[in-house]
């Protein structure tokens, strides 16, 4: 399974875009990009997944440059319920022996 | 739907002692996995199952069992609680194939004294 790098923390204004970025350098083929969003005693809920370029959905979309080492995460238009934990993975249901969550990034929206 | 359902929230144990956690869903999902979250930390794979009658090892196994006996269950088992298995437990479940998409119970808080 891909190792995932995370910034641990960020910080933004309600309203404003946030871009989360995930680098996985040694990403393989049939590597997917799949990110979670996890809040305080709860379990993690699925955002959004991808395999190339870009894919949107009603609620984040997903950049997956050309090499896919790395993907980034956007969010229009935070807002306060959007303080959160977010998950990057990177792998295909063939390694699900090495799932792992890794620590994440801690995204603090504020006024 | 319920979703995926998670027995108990809570529980206390010593050490020593023994329980099942029991994880359901109820949306014919062939996959089914078990976590665990300790403070700070991101979330661990314990096991998982790819269906029914069928189990494999993740990346912390040891001192866990598990079973599948029926496609909307999976079960995890502590034969002898300790102290480092003090964690949130998460089950999640999953069309597995090409998705890493999960669907995540509400945990169940363990503490081992």
């Amino acid at each position: 399974l891909a190792k995932t790098t995370q910034p641990i923390s960020m910080d933004s204004y309600e309203g404003q875009e946030v871009n989360i970025t995930c680098s996985h350098n040694n990403i393989a083929t049939n590597d997917y990009i799949t990110w979670y969003q996890q809040f305080p005693s709860q379990g993690p809920r699925f955002i959004i997944q991808g395999y190339k370029t870009k894919v949107t959905n009603e609620v984040a979309s997903l950049f997956i440059p050309a090499d896919r080492k790395s993907s980034t995460l956007s969010l229009p238009r935070v807002s306060l319920s959007d303080t959160a934990v977010y998950y990057c993975l990177v792998g295909f249901t063939g390694t699900a022996s090495k799932l792992t969550f890794g620590t994440g990034t801690r995204l603090q929206v504020t006024l | 739907n319920a979703g995926v359902t998670q027995t108990p929230k809570f529980r206390v144990l010593k050490t020593g002692q023994s329980m099942t956690l029991l994880c359901a869903q109820d949306m014919n999902h062939e996959y089914m996995y078990w976590y665990r979250q300790d403070p700070g930390m991101g979330l661990r794979l314990i096991h998982y199952s790819v269906g029914e009658g069928t189990t494999a090892k993740g990346e912390v196994p040891d001192g866990y069992n598990v079973s599948r006996l029926k496609k909307q269950n999976f079960l995890l088992g502590l034969e002898s609680a300790a102290p480092s298995q003090t964690s949130v437990y998460f089950c999640a479940s999953g069309w597995g194939r090409d998705t890493y998409e999960q669907y995540f119970g509400p945990g169940t808080r363990l503490t081992v004294t």
